[in-house]
C-alpha cells in the first residue's frame, strides 16, 4: 500500500496548457503539502494545508491553485503553463505537532512544458 | 528568517571508506532538523531527525548526525559507506510551532568501487 500517491507520474504537456495533478495519502495526516523540485534538485515549499485549511502559500504565481477536498487528498492545478514550471512536483504529509513530525513524500510528478 | 546549507553539492568516496555530509543552518530561534535521501526517481524518505536531548543522533542505514548548536550545524555522517547509499541527500530545519519544513540545495554522494 502505498502510503503518498501521486498522479499522473510523467505530465508532458504545451505551454498554454491548464493540468492537474493528485495527492492522496493514506496514513491519516493532518496536514499535506506541495514541493517543487528544479533542475538543480533544490526543494521548494509551495503550499500546505491542515485540516482542509491553507496554511503556507508562498511566492508562487496564482496560475498555480491547491485545492484539498477532504484530509486526505490535496491537488495541484495549473494554468496557463510556462516553460519554466517544468519540475518534479511533490506531495508530503505529516503528523504531530507543527514542525516536529516526519514528511512523508509521495514518488513525484514529473512535469514538461514543451 | 531560517535558512538550510549545504555547502558540498557533490562528495564523492569510496566504497567502506567514512564520509561527513554537512549542513549549517541559520535561524534567531530554536529549531528541528532533519536529514532526507533521496534515490533516483523516489521521493524523500527521512534518515534522522534532532528534535531536542542528545545531541547525537542514530538513523537508519548506519547513518547518525550530530547537532552543533554553538556553530549551528548539523553534520551527518557514516562511518563505511557502501555502493547502494548513492543518492543525494537533503538537510531540513523546521520551527516548532510553524509547519514550514525548509531543506538545503542537497549534497549528491556518489560511492565509488
Amino acid at each position: 500500500d502505498t502510503a503518498v500517491s501521486q498522479t499522473p507520474k510523467y505530465l508532458v504537456t504545451q505551454m498554454g496548457n491548464d493540468k492537474s495533478i493528485k495527492c492522496e495519502q493514506n496514513l491519516g495526516h493532518d496536514t499535506m503539502y506541495w514541493y517543487k523540485q528544479d533542475s538543480k534538485k533544490f526543494l521548494k515549499i509551495m503550499f500546505s494545508y491542515n485540516n482542509k485549511e491553507l496554511i503556507i502559500n508562498e511566492t508562487v504565481p496564482n496560475r498555480f491553485s491547491p485545492k484539498s477536498p477532504d484530509k486526505a487528498h490535496l491537488n495541484l492545478h495549473i494554468n496557463s503553463l510556462e516553460l519554466g514550471d517544468s519540475a518534479v512536483y511533490f506531495c508530503a504529509s505529516s503528523q504531530s505537532r507543527a514542525g516536529t513530525g516526519e514528511l512523508f513524500f509521495g514518488e513525484g510528478s514529473r512535469l514538461t512544458v514543451l | 528568517a531560517q535558512s538550510v546549507t549545504q555547502l558540498d553539492s557533490q562528495v564523492p568516496v569510496f566504497e567502506e571508506a567514512p564520509v561527513e555530509l554537512r549542513c549549517n543552518y541559520s535561524s534567531s530561534v530554536s529549531v528541528y532538523l532533519f536529514w532526507y535521501v533521496q534515490y533516483p526517481n523516489q521521493g524523500l524518505q527521512l534518515l534522522l531527525k534532532y528534535l531536542s536531548g542528545s545531541t547525537l543522533v542514530k538513523g537508519i542505514n548506519g547513518f547518525e548526525a550530530e547537532f552543533n548548536k554553538s556553530q549551528t550545524s548539523f553534520h551527518l555522517r557514516k562511518p563505511s559507506v557502501h555502493i547502494s547509499d548513492t543518492a543525494e541527500y537533503f538537510c531540513a530545519v523546521s520551527e516548532p510551532g510553524t509547519y514550514k519544513y525548509i531543506f538545503g540545495t542537497g549534497t549528491r554522494l556518489k560511492v565509488l568501487a
